[in-house]
C-alpha cells in the first residue's frame, strides 16, 4: 500500500522476552519517527531518523530501547528485558523532509502487550 | 511536566453546531502547530496545520486560532458532523525538533 504500514499489528509476551517492532515508511520520506501511546494519553515522542541516522533519540526511556535504520527506510524498534509497563501501542511515522516540513504521516500501531 | 495540554478530555456537541478544541503550550520555542484526528484501531491522521506566522489557518470545516502571546490555540469544527466523532491531539514543534503531542480530547457529534 501507499500507507506507512507497522508490522506486527498485535504482540503478546512474555515481561523479560525480546521484542522487535517494524516499520515500513511512505517511499520516499526521509524521516522516520517513532512514538509510544499509553491509553488516555498522547503520543509520546521516542526516536526521529533523518536518513539512516538518529537524529534525536532523546525519548528512548532507557537502554533497553534501541532502533536502527541501517538503509534509510524500513526501521526496526528493538525492545530487551520487556517490562510490564512497556505495554502501548507503538507508533511509526514518515515524513518526506523532516520536521517543520509538513505533517507526519502514522502508520495503525504496533500495539504491545507484556504479560 | 507536560509541554501541550488539552485540558477537556471529552466533549459532547450536537450535530450541526460548532466545537471547539482547545490546547496550550508552555515552551515558546513552538512555532509549528498541527492538529490530528484518531480513529479506534487506526493512526493518527493530519487534519490541519499552523504556523507561528499565521494567526489563523482554515480548510473547510476546519479553522485553527494561533494565540501567540497566551500561548493558545484552537480548532473550530463548523458544521460539526457524526463522522467527526473521534480523539483530536494538537501537536507542537519548534522547528529541527521533534514534535510534541497532547493527551487529546475525545469528541462526541450526537445526531
Amino acid at each position: 500500500g501507499a500507507g506507512v504500514s507497522q508490522t506486527p499489528s498485535n504482540k503478546v509476551t512474555e515481561k523479560g522476552k525480546y521484542v522487535e517492532l517494524r516499520c515500513d515508511p511512505i517511499s520516499g520520506h526521509t524521516a522516520l519517527y517513532w512514538y509510544r501511546q499509553s491509553l488516555g494519553q498522547g503520543p509520546e515522542f521516542l526516536i526521529y531518523f533523518q536518513g539512516t541516522g538518529a537524529a534525536d533519540d532523546s525519548g528512548l526511556p532507557n537502554d533497553r530501547f534501541f532502533a536502527v535504520r541501517p538503509e534509510g527506510s524500513v526501521s526496526t524498534l528493538k525492545i530487551q528485558r520487556t517490562e510490564r509497563g512497556d505495554s502501548a501501542v507503538y507508533l511509526c511515522a514518515s515524513s518526506p523532509t523532516g520536521v517543520g516540513a509538513g505533517e507526519l504521516f502514522f502508520g495503525e500501531g504496533s500495539r504491545l502487550t507484556v504479560l | 511536566d507536560q509541554q501541550v495540554k488539552q485540558n477537556s478530555p471529552s466533549l459532547s456537541v450536537q450535530e450541526g453546531r460548532i466545537s471547539i478544541l482547545n490546547c496550550d503550550y508552555t515552551n515558546s520555542m513552538f512555532d509549528y502547530f498541527l492538529w490530528y484526528k484518531k480513529y479506534p484501531a487506526e493512526g493518527p491522521t493530519f487534519l490541519i496545520s499552523i504556523s507561528s506566522i499565521k494567526d489563523k489557518n482554515e480548510d473547510g470545516r476546519f479553522t485553527v486560532f494561533l494565540n501567540k502571546s497566551a500561548k493558545h490555540l484552537s480548532l473550530h469544527i463548523v458544521p460539526s458532523q457524526p463522522g467527526d466523532s473521534a480523539v483530536y491531539f494538537c501537536a507542537a514543534s519548534d522547528y529541527g525538533q521533534n514534535f510534541v503531542f497532547g493527551p487529546g480530547t475525545r469528541l462526541s457529534v450526537l445526531p
